[in-house]
């Protein structure tokens, strides 16, 4: 593995079904986070994480869980899935939660919720 | 919810063209703004990390300022190329504790 790797790399849900979106990262990275992206709205953070046995939200995170059991794995659960949580979902990594360090994007994953 | 913008929205111009665009965050409580490149069918990567007023960044031909006091960064591209073609981030991060907060982007499409 290098760097971040997300899956699946695309999934179609029925609503109301329960998601788990995978992310590890092999960087011994301390800070994770996750993002989706829709259309003319950009990234917008939804859970994040410090350090391991930490999580923290976002921006938008109603409706999804994280957590982080370990340095490597950040798991986002969407418990009920909604329509509107069809996006593009990105996990990212940074050396710590310090805004000056660069964030490491994953690849993403593609979810339509029907 | 901090307020980070980018202009413009989108932009296209011909092969061999400069160019330059504009993010605009909160003048107070500055820590760092990012630029980041992200292709189509890709994931965002980070250009610049920048911490200083005044400060400048260069990249081959990617060039970036900061001036923290007006609470603007330019991204400058001399003699753009069709691969240039992207999506540009920035991001801005403040002192009080907030996680990185992304403008909307600028999405660059270069014709040869």
């Amino acid at each position: 593995i290098a760097g971040i790797t997300q899956a699946p790399t695309s999934q179609i849900l029925a609503a109301g079904r329960r998601m788990t979106l995978r992310c590890t990262q092999d960087m011994r990275h301390n800070a994770m986070y996750w993002y989706r992206q829709d259309l003319g709205l950009g990234l917008r953070l939804i859970h994040y994480s410090n350090t391991a046995g930490t999580t923290g939200k976002g921006e938008v995170p109603d409706g999804y869980s994280v957590s982080r059991a370990n340095t490597d794995d950040f798991p986002l659960t969407l418990a009920s899935a909604v329509p509107s949580q069809t996006s593009v979902y990105f996990c990212a990594s940074s050396a710590n939660s310090l805004g000056g360090n660069e964030q490491f994007f994953g690849p993403g994953t593609r979810l339509t919720v029907l | 919810i901090l307020n980070v913008e980018q202009s413009p929205q989108s932009l296209h111009v011909q092969e061999g063209d400069s160019t330059n665009f504009t993010c605009s965050f909160p003048s107070s409580n500055f820590y760092a703004l990012h630029w980041y490149r992200w292709e189509t069918a890709k994931s965002p990567e980070a250009l610049f990390v920048m911490t200083l007023n005044g400060d400048e960044k260069k990249k081959g031909r990617i060039s970036a300022t900061l001036n923290t006091k007006e609470g603007y960064s330019y991204l400058y591209i001399k003699g753009s190329q069709p691969e240039d073609s992207a999506t540009y981030l920035c991001a801005f991060s403040d002192n009080a504790g907030n996680m990185l907060t992304f403008g909307g982007g600028t999405r660059l499409m270069v014709k040869p």
